[in-house]
């Protein structure tokens, strides 16, 4: 059962241009998650945003969630060659300890020196 | 830093065998879990565990079982590997109230069976 569904499925932009992905989801959640993925390789943590909140930065990461379309968004200002990686969103609607999620298909982002 | 190791980063078996792909972490988190990765499909979760012993299975167990026999240590067992299992291995660690730093991953076992 797909949670996340990312848009765009690619996206390429010039270094220093900023890049916008999309994630909607389908049943309510307690948080969402962003992580991006260098070429095979393992998954890393970005930003967590909770259901309450509406609005997270950290660094050139900005993510919104509008919870009553369900859907996020993720911002990277200022894009970097380094930022080239694939990103995912994670929701988890577990409610307890588990911290049990289900990601996206995930955005693959080309940022062109 | 965290750190979770996964026993191989690539892996060549043949349909029929018995395979584990072994997962360690180093911070005494208590939830751990197996997914799969795909082209097209993102990560599906195969199983997870949230202490020693437990087990739940994810959204693609089916050909697949776990062992959590100590709190650092989650196993994959492909009881018979067939070539549709073919595919990347990843696996996670999180703390159980840790939501806010996520989950942790390992590098991958990118798995072909021929």
């Amino acid at each position: 059962s797909q949670q996340g569904e990312e848009d765009p499925q690619a996206l390429s932009i010039q270094e220093g241009e900023n890049a916008t992905m999309n994630c909607s989801y389908k049943t309510s959640i307690n948080n969402l998650q962003w992580y991006r993925q260098n070429s095979g390789r393992g998954l890393v943590h970005l930003i967590l945003i909770r259901s309450n909140e509406r609005e997270k930065h950290s660094g050139r990461l900005r993510v919104t969630l509008d919870t009553s379309k369900k859907s996020s968004s993720l911002l990277i200002t200022a894009s970097r060659a380094a930022d080239t990686a694939s990103y995912f969103c994670a929701t988890d609607a577990s409610g307890g300890a588990t911290n049990k999620l289900i990601f996206g298909t995930g955005t693959l982002l080309a940022v062109q020196p | 830093d965290v750190k979770v190791t996964q026993s191989s980063r690539y892996l060549v078996k043949r349909t029929g065998e018995k395979v584990f792909l072994e997962c360690v972490q180093d911070m005494d988190h208590e939830n751990m879990f197996w997914y799969r990765q795909d082209p097209g499909l993102g990560l599906r979760l195969i199983y997870f565990s949230y202490d020693v012993k437990m087990k739940e299975k994810g959204d693609i167990p089916e050909g697949y079982s776990v062992s959590r026999e100590k709190k650092e240590r989650f196993s994959l067992i492909l009881e018979s590997a067939s070539t549709n299992q073919t595919s990347m291995y990843l696996c996670a660690s999180s703390l159980s109230r840790g939501a806010r730093m996520g989950q942790f991953f390992g590098p991958g076992t990118r798995l072909t069976v021929l």
